[in-house]
């Protein structure tokens, strides 16, 4: 299994309030990625990040911000959070650039009420 | 607008016969295609690709099929086996651009 965690696993918060999930590699990548999975809607990039300080966004990311201060790291902050934003979280890192196929964590499951 | 469409929600499917998952796209730039298998309470796994230069890729059970000209692609597992029982995710990318674009995904089951 590749060295990539997500935590929390599992977070309850309500509306209004800024969340931030952590999405932390060992393999050090340099290409790392913040997707969303919804019923209905299947994976949808957030953001992504080629390096350090380096980010960008992706098709849904109203709402969103991430920081990369070292490459192992890539957070995703919501910074008020609503009940839309009630979805499973995945991070995903690749090795190079290319659509060789990523790596992804298990998730995080994020319930705003 | 979707770019990566899997129009099958679900799929069922007898034990040791074949699974066929189909999937559609809409950018004639795509150039990779892959496969990703999800079980629940776990993130995507990669399970096969393919370049837009190649018709076909197989991976003992797995094979999957490209139909440029359809824009078109299919994964075929044979035979089905019980822990093939899970969703899957079609996607593609652009040679210039790595992001992954996903479709909806289907789930699988497999009978006994």
């Amino acid at each position: 299994d590749a060295g990539i965690t997500q935590s929390p696993r599992h977070k309850v918060t309500e509306t209004g309030t800024p969340v931030t999930l952590r999405c932390h590699q060992t393999e050090n990548h340099r290409y790392m990625y913040w997707y969303r999975q919804d019923p209905g809607h299947g994976l949808r990039l957030i953001h992504y990040s080629y390096g350090v300080k380096d980010t960008d966004k992706g098709e849904v990311s109203d709402g969103y911000s991430v920081s990369r201060s070292k490459t192992e790291d890539f957070l995703l902050t919501l910074e008020s959070a609503t009940s839309s934003q009630t979805s499973v979280y995945f991070c995903a890192i690749s090795e190079v650039r290319g659509a060789v196929g990523y790596t992804f964590g298990s998730g995080t499951r994020l319930t705003v009420v | 607008d979707q770019q990566v469409k899997q129009n099958s929600p679900s799929l069922s499917v007898q034990e040791g016969r074949i699974s066929i998952l189909n999937c559609d796209y809409t950018n004639s730039m795509f150039d990779y295609f892959l496969w990703y298998k999800k079980y629940p309470a776990e993130g995507p796994t990669f399970l096969i690709s393919i370049s837009s230069i190649k018709d076909k890729n197989e991976d003992g059970r797995f094979t999957v099929f490209l139909n440029k000209s359809a824009k078109h692609l299919s994964l075929h597992i044979v035979p089905s086996q019980p822990g093939d029982s899970a969703v899957y995710f079609c996607a593609a990318s652009e040679g210039s651009d790595d992001k992954i674009i996903f479709g909806k995904g289907t789930r699988l089951h497999i009978l006994p």
